[in-house]
């Protein structure tokens, strides 16, 4: 069964890199799946905030593209978000998922999530 | 872009139907996805394209699209099942997700 784990700094300071590791375990990242980070800010609903596939093909939200990079680590069987210049509007949930892609994506399995604060 | 409507709550009696819409223009030639998320949880996925229950996801989740309405409806509803839930489509080159809507079992 596949499992996903969120890690990185829970507080960033405003105007820097915000970066996220997401290891996979019980699955290969090497499949016909996507990976994606998804997150929420607090009380609201879920963004979206784009997808990988193990080629490292990415698929980007449009209203973050500019600030951001996911990348893979197949030997580690991992992903990672990299959004650059964060502001208080960056505070949220984050998720990892890894994403089915028959037809349509969705978000099969998710990590836990983990709470980042943007924050002098 | 493309947005998707949900009311932000919806009330059903214990053991009776639930029904929870998402409006979106032509939504029904989309594949509609549905996640219960309750809190500090993560989301969890109870309906995919449009009709499909992933294995473990009670017989009484049930999903239906058409039009420019689809609809996550639950059956025999449980204290259990309250939640929050979010619909959610692919268009065109970006993931969409709804506003969520408050399930409360009365």
């Amino acid at each position: 069964q596949v499992q996903l784990q969120e890690s990185g700094p829970g507080l960033v300071k405003p105007s820097e890199p915000l970066s996220l590791t997401c290891a996979v375990s019980g699955y290969s990242i090497i499949s016909d799946y996507y990976w994606g980070w998804v997150r929420q800010p607090p009380g609201q609903g879920p963004e979206w905030i784009g997808n990988i596939d193990h080629n490292g093909n990415t698929y980007y939200n449009p209203s973050l593209k500019s600030r951001l990079t996911i990348s893979v680590d197949t030997s580690k069987n991992q992903f990672s978000l990299k959004l650059s210049s964060v502001s208080a509007a960056d505070t949220a949930v984050y998720y990892c998922a890894r994403v089915a892609t028959v037809h349509t994506y969705y978000f099969d399995s998710w990590g836990q999530g983990t709470l980042v604060t943007v924050s002098s | 872009s493309y947005d998707l409507t949900q009311p932000l709550s919806v009330s059903v009696a214990l053991g009776q139907t639930a029904s929870i819409t998402c409006g979106g223009n032509t939504i029904g030639s989309k594949n509609v996805h549905w996640y219960q998320q309750k809190p500090g949880q993560a989301p969890v996925l109870v309906i995919y394209r449009d009709n499909n229950r992933p294995s473990g996801i009670p017989e009484r989740f049930s999903g239906s699209n058409s039009g420019n309405t689809a609809t996550l409806t639950i059956s025999r509803a449980q204290a259990g099942d309250e939640a929050d839930y979010f619909c959610q489509v692919w268009h065109s080159i970006a993931v969409v997700f709804g506003g969520g809507t408050k399930l409360t079992v009365l």
